[in-house]
């Protein structure tokens, strides 16, 4: 079974530009979740969606925003990029059963903002 | 709230020898789980061992074991005759357990462990 994967690996964008990564979960997975990894704050929980509905959400601004679509693949948007942006974003997908359940990460998107 | 604290930033072995890495964990939920991962230089988090709060036995898998404790809130990971492709950032985590789950992982700091030739 194919793992979770993301595209692009890298972009690099400048302040004020808008980005959005892409992240197609496993196979049969139901809910996505994202995460930003920094040196400074490490890993920090940015949402989650489940049957295309924002259902958890981490503590950032309204810049960060996401969305599901009925395949169950997510896309993460970020409007005005800030230098601070600049951050490896990782994706998760698991099956959303009834209980929560293991986390499977893909490869990330790094990105840079100049 | 919830909190994982992995004191240990950096570990430096040698090939062969054991090392252990630490985690504790805070949280006032009574049902969780506690998970450790893998982060190789690709970036790609490798899932390792998920724990649940109310089944404190140890375990073990091949060269790795985890020992939880709840009395003492730790999840500490244990890698016997080190090899080099051990080498990565390893990553303990908690996350609540919820029926309809909405999924949320905290994690520790990390702790980059290299083993050295």
């Amino acid at each position: 079974k194919a793992g979770v994967t993301q595209t692009p690996r890298y972009l690099i964008k400048t302040r004020g530009q808008q980005v959005t990564l892409s992240c197609s979960p496993i196979s049969g997975h139901r809910s996505v979740s994202w995460y930003q990894q920094t040196p400074g704050q490490g890993l920090q929980f940015l949402f989650e969606y489940f049957s295309e509905t924002q259902r958890n959400k981490g503590n950032f601004p309204g810049r960060f925003s996401g969305r599901q679509f009925s395949n169950s693949r997510s896309e993460m948007n970020v409007s005005t990029l800030e230098l601070g942006d600049s951050a490896l974003y990782l994706c998760a997908s698991n099956l959303a059963g009834v209980f929560t359940d293991t986390q499977y990460f893909g490869p990330g998107t790094r990105l840079t903002v100049l | 709230a919830q909190k994982v604290t992995q004191a240990q930033t950096e570990i430096s072995v040698v090939e062969k020898e054991d090392v252990t890495l630490d985690c504790v964990y805070e949280t006032r939920d009574t049902t969780y789980y506690l998970f450790w991962y893998k982060q190789p230089p690709s970036g790609e988090l490798v899932f390792l061992i998920r724990r649940n709060s109310f089944d404190e036995q140890n375990e073990i898998s091949g060269r790795y074991s985890w020992n939880f404790q709840k009395s003492t809130s730790s999840f500490n990971f244990t890698i016997t005759a080190s090899q080099v492709v051990d080498s990565a950032v390893y990553f303990c985590a908690l996350s609540k357990i919820q029926i309809q789950g909405a999924q949320k992982l905290v994690f520790g700091q990390g702790t980059r462990l290299t083993i050295n030739p």
